[in-house]
């Protein structure tokens, strides 16, 4: 059965370093095919994706925040870690983590973690 | 980046209906599309991935079609359980991007 759960502060300040924690079960990253994605949804807004790792070490990035983010995972713990620096008001949003799979015809994010809402605000 | 314009926005319409949604590529993606259901509080759900392809345990009801450019999805016989908002991803080149969403009303 696979799970993913996310983790980290609820609430940071203006300017500080956010660091969220993707804890996951059921898969390994170390599988050829697999990746982890960040996505984020501010209130009453759309989906974003943010940044994934996949089986073989690559890391991609939403353009518009590339700067700002940094992927990492931890096989032997089966954690990835997303970082976002300088964090800003309009970062308040939802997070979430998800697995993206390809069972050999295309790649689909088929399972989600449960969501972490982060708050930006002095 | 490739930019995903959904089409409406927003859909009122009954139980029992066919409604369909449209999704627009800036550029051809091939069939490299997915659809995910979103419910308020709840994380996305897929429903369909490279553009026609039903994910294990969704409703026959769900379907997808389309390449290149333009994509849509359908409910055919719209249940109370299927108000929701619909996004769709596109997963042929990084950065990934998702569509604006489409919400569907009673």
């Amino acid at each position: 059965q696979v799970t993913l759960r996310e983790s980290g502060p609820a609430l940071v300040k203006p300017t500080q370093t956010l660091t969220l924690t993707c804890t996951f079960s059921g898969f390994s990253l170390n599988t050829t095919g697999m990746y982890l994605n960040w996505v984020r949804q501010p209130p009453g807004k759309a989906l974003e994706w943010l940044a994934l790792i996949d089986w073989h070490d690559d890391e991609y990035y939403s353009t518009s925040l590339k700067a700002r983010l940094s992927i990492s995972k931890d096989t032997s713990k089966d954690r990835v870690v997303l970082k976002m620096t300088n964090m800003d008001p309009l970062d308040t949003a939802t997070y979430f983590c998800a697995r993206m799979a390809n069972d050999g015809n295309g790649d689909y994010l088929d399972h989600w973690g449960q969501e972490i809402l982060v708050t930006v605000s002095s | 980046d490739i930019q995903l314009t959904q089409s409406p926005s927003f859909l009122s319409a009954s139980v029992g209906d066919r409604v369909t949604v449209t999704c627009r590529a800036s550029q051809g993606i091939s069939n490299a599309l997915a659809w995910y259901q979103q419910k308020p509080g709840k994380a996305p759900r897929l429903l369909i991935y490279v553009a026609s392809t039903l994910q294990s345990g969704v409703p026959s009801r769900f379907s997808g079609s389309g390449s290149g450019t333009e994509f849509t999805l359908t409910i055919s016989n719209l249940q109370p359980e299927d108000f929701a908002t619909y996004y769709c991803q596109q997963l042929n080149l990084y950065p990934l991007t998702f569509g604006g969403g489409t919400k569907v009303e009673i």
